[in-house]
């Protein structure tokens, strides 16, 4: 079952400006991670934040994470038509064990024109 | 290194018949994940591998579908009597071994059931 909600489902804005993409969750974490795919096909790794973390950077990609609102949001800063792809949030529930499998939000899709 | 990969990339089956789907993970990865995405579902776990042996089979949606993992490698998804619900995109990811969370994913195998 889908624990993630992401807001806002489509996005589109001109290359240049920043993007910024919310994800809520019910559950305790363990970790939460975003994700990008193009075109409906393989996901790429784009960033993981821990529980105890509230802030993250990687490259044009900042993370944040509001364990008490459970909430995350990804900022794309100066966006590029590149960066045209739907963007998905994860998480790892706090269940211990090794598992870590991944619950997905629905996604956001990011249009960015040129 | 070579990345995760799936095949077939592209399935068109008829309902009633059996699919076998393949994945080959990044060498060395001791964890392998089967999810699937689908219009109504999003993307959802469906099995989590440890080696050769599945610990949690929890996201299976029925037991038509199975999978087995050999050599602590190559993992094969088959789905039994397909039905038109079955159609989605299968996704494959591996991860390192238990002290790493990051998961790489394949490029999936879209399924169509006719």
């Amino acid at each position: 079952s889908q624990q993630g909600e992401e807001d806002p489902q489509a996005l589109s804005i001109q290359e240049g400006e920043n993007a910024t993409m919310n994800c809520s969750y019910k559950t305790s974490i363990n970790n939460l991670q975003w994700y990008r795919q193009n075109s409906g096909r393989g996901l790429v790794h784009l960033i993981l934040i821990r529980s105890n973390e509230r802030e993250k950077h990687s490259g044009r990609l900042r993370v944040t994470l509001d364990t008490s609102k459970k909430s995350s949001s990804l900022l794309i800063t100066a966006s590029r038509a590149a960066d045209t792809a739907s963007y998905f949030c994860a998480t790892v529930r706090d269940s211990g064990g090794s598992n870590y499998k991944l619950t997905f939000g629905k996604g956001t899709l990011l249009t960015v024109n040129p | 290194g070579a990345g995760v990969s799936q095949s077939p990339s592209n399935k068109v089956t008829e309902k009633g018949k059996d699919v076998e789907l393949r994945c080959d993970p990044i060498s060395g990865h001791t964890a392998l994940y089967w999810y699937r995405q689908s219009l109504g579902q999003g993307l959802e776990f469906l099995i989590y591998f440890q080696g050769n042996s599945a610990p949690d089979k929890s996201g299976l949606p029925s037991d038509r579908f199975s999978a087995e993992r050999t050599g602590g490698s190559v993992s094969t998804l088959t789905i039994q009597r397909t039905q038109q619900e079955d159609s989605a995109v299968y996704l494959c990811a591996s991860r390192r071994d238990l002290n790493r969370e990051t998961q790489y994913f394949g490029p999936g195998t879209r399924l169509l059931v006719l």
